[in-house]
């Protein structure tokens, strides 16, 4: 079956631009997360959606960032006035049973 | 802070050799463990699993091996062949329904 998408696979924007990353989780999955991976580095956690329940926002690294998920299956993920330091790979999870996390293959953010 | 770490950054062996990607973690009360490989440009790959309540598990070519009482987690590929060639994830949940914690990786080459 389909896996985890996401949209755009690559995104260049300027300083202090917004921009939005969507994560197409794999069908039926109710756990959905972001994580952020820098050059080299292992993955930050962002946030976690989990059913209707109210997001663990803890990761996110400032109020520039935030998430929605919009019936339970679309999530994006909004950084207003972007940063340098704001470039990274974003990847997305989703999880049937909150165990096994199946990742999408990200979107690559650059700002310059 | 807890915190799931790795022993090696880089990792070469020969083709057809076993190898040993070694984790250390410090959350006691995590109750699940989880190995991901991650391909260049690629979002990590769901490898094998592990809960608390086991001390080894078996997939095909891979296991994992977890040491509650010191902490330690392992993933050893049997006949590592070049498509084996990536970076290692481990990660480990915490008790409850918490986001899983990565550590930094361990890129494993495999010399022909």
């Amino acid at each position: 079956g389909a896996g985890v998408s996401q949209s755009p696979s690559n995104k260049v924007t300027e300083k202090g631009k917004d921009v939005e990353l969507r994560c197409d989780p794999i069908s039926g999955h109710t756990a959905l997360y972001w994580y952020r991976q820098s050059l080299g580095q292992g993955l930050e956690f962002l946030i976690y959606f989990q059913g209707n329940s109210a997001p663990d926002k803890s990761g996110l690294p400032s109020d520039r960032f935030s998430a929605e998920r919009t019936g339970g299956s679309v999530s994006t993920l909004t950084i207003q006035r972007t940063q340098q330091e704001d470039s990274a790979v974003y990847l997305c999870a989703s999880s049937l049973d909150s165990y096994t996390q199946y990742f999408g293959p990200g979107t690559r953010l650059t700002v310059l | 802070g807890e915190s799931v770490g790795l022993h090696l950054p880089t990792l070469s062996v020969q083709e057809g050799d076993n190898s040993i990607i070694n984790c250390a973690y410090s959350n006691s009360a995590s109750d699940y463990f989880i190995w991901y490989k991650q391909e260049s440009g690629k979002g990590p790959q769901f490898i094998i699993d592990i809960r608390s309540n086991m001390d080894k598990r078996q997939g095909q070519r891979v296991t994992v091996l977890l040491n509650k009482t010191v902490k330690h987690l392992s993933l050893q590929i049997a006949a590592t062949q070049p498509g084996d060639s990536a970076v290692y994830f481990c990660a480990e949940r915490g008790s409850g329904n918490t986001p899983l914690v990565f550590g930094k990786g361990t890129r494993l080459s495999v010399i022909a």
